[in-house]
């Protein structure tokens, strides 16, 4: 299995609604990785877990939450977000110094 | 000065011609340097990785670093219409994540 699994595939929720993205991969890897991507820009992180511990956080606003339950599986808790928070956000996994496989993301839009 | 710098482009090549897509990186403690392929509403998909000095060839693509220069390149031989999207170059940093570059929009005109 070389595949990132992310869903749901779209995401459309309101300004007070709690909602939860997913992510899994069954490479091994113990590096996982959420980002952001609005379009025509690059890809933004937001958190790194490393060996199912959280290693990065770019200064992520709290609305954002993320969890890794195990070293499979990687979540991203959203709550009270912003239109602006409206964007791609994919999920990666590397072995650590390697490069990253993408999943193929959540098209969230806030509304 | 951003830490990985690429040209926006548009870069427009004929098919069947070779495309030079370049970046340049700051941390020199950099050590592990990724080109990534993104079509249009998709993820990124890693294309080449390269990790020390010289070209790395595969099949038509071809990677090159040069650290001195703190400089990577990627060229596209044989381009075909399938290969316009936008390239993204990476480089593992030594805060132990990857930076990207802002991407080149790469267009094969037929």
């Amino acid at each position: 299995d070389t595949e990132v699994t992310q869903t749901p595939k779209h995401l459309v929720m309101g300004m007070t609604n709690k909602k939860s993205l997913k992510c899994e991969q069954h490479m091994g890897h113990r590096a996982m990785y959420w980002y952001k991507q609005k379009a025509k820009k690059p890809p933004e992180l937001m958190f790194v877990y490393s060996y199912e511990k959280l290693s990065i956080n770019e200064s992520v606003p709290s609305r954002f939450s993320p969890e890794c339950p195990n070293s499979s599986l990687l979540n991203l808790h959203l709550h009270a977000l912003q239109p602006e928070d409206s964007a791609l956000y994919l999920c990666a996994s590397s072995h650590t110094g390697d490069g990253y496989t993408f999943g193929s993301g959540t098209r969230l839009t806030v509304v | 000065q951003k830490e990985v710098e690429q040209n926006s482009g548009p870069l427009s090549v004929p098919e069947g011609a070779i495309a030079s897509l370049n970046c340049t990186y700051s941390d020199r403690g950099s050590q592990s340097f990724f080109w990534y392929r993104q079509y249009s509403g998709k993820s990124p998909e890693l294309i080449m990785s390269i990790y020390s000095n010289g070209d790395k060839e595969d099949g038509r693509f071809t990677a090159q670093l040069n650290k001195a220069s703190q400089y990577v390149s990627l060229l596209i031989r044989d381009s075909q219409p399938s290969d316009s999207a936008t390239y993204l170059c990476a480089v593992y940093s030594s805060a132990s994540k990857i930076i990207f570059g802002s991407g080149t929009r790469l267009s094969i005109r037929p």
